[in-house]
């Protein structure tokens, strides 16, 4: 069974770059069998999907992020990165990581908060 | 963008009874869509997709139905581990972005 772990600072200054990791064990991040998705939820609020990967480098980004988001993969580490460029306040969340079998989201991480604060 | 709408936002329900929980889309999404359920301090976890088809290790008492516009999640016999947030998401953008209701929220009556 597919694991996810985010890992990355829980607090970053408004202005700055967010820089999350997300760690999969339980196979290969090169299968092929998943795209490889982040998904963020303010608190107390619903689910946004923030872009994917797949195992080839090719990306989708959700276009009300898209000018400030950047996903890769290291198949090396079987790991994959976001970065969000430029955050404010309003990017303050929970960050998952997850596998998405082709639409469904079929594992997730964890979770991880950053807040964005000086 | 395709927008989805769960209603209630807030549904409460004895354990042992039936909940019905609804989901429409802005446009239609055909049979591309999924169910999760949130507790809380907890990631989401996948119930339903192609809006019928239980996800592996999913008890039978959570039914997904519907098709096109509107579809509906089930649960049969409430039972005290199902009072969560439940999320309907529509995968049928190609390419995304794919998109997720607001959620309801099923409490104890």
């Amino acid at each position: 069974q597919v694991q996810l772990q985010e890992s990355g600072p829980g607090l970053v200054k408004p202005s700055q770059t967010l820089s999350l990791t997300c760690t999969v064990s339980g196979g290969s991040i090169s299968s092929g069998s998943y795209y490889w998705s982040w998904i963020r939820q303010p608190a107390g609020k619903g689910l946004e999907w923030i872009g994917r990967i797949y195992t080839s480098g090719s990306t989708n980004y959700n276009p009300s992020l898209k000018s400030r988001v950047t996903i890769s993969v290291d198949t090396s580490k079987n790991q994959f990165s976001l970065k969000l460029s430029s955050v404010t306040a309003a990017d303050t969340a929970v960050y998952y990581c997850a596998a998405e079998g082709g639409g469904p989201f079929d594992y997730w991480g964890q979770g991880t908060l950053v807040t964005v604060s000086s | 963008e395709i927008v989805m709408t769960q209603s209630p936002a807030t549904l409460s329900v004895s354990p042992g009874e039936r909940a019905t929980l609804s989901c429409r889309a802005s446009q239609s999404v055909s049979s591309n869509l999924a169910w999760y359920q949130q507790k809380p301090g907890q990631a989401p976890r996948l119930l339903i997709y192609g809006a019928s088809t239980r996800a592996t290790g999913i008890p039978a008492r959570f039914s997904g139905s519907g098709s096109g516009t509107e579809f509906t999640l089930t649960i049969s016999s409430l039972q005290s581990e199902d009072f969560a947030v439940y999320y309907c998401q529509q995968y049928n953008n190609w390419p995304p972005p794919y998109t997720f209701g607001q959620g309801t929220k099923l409490e104890i009556k």
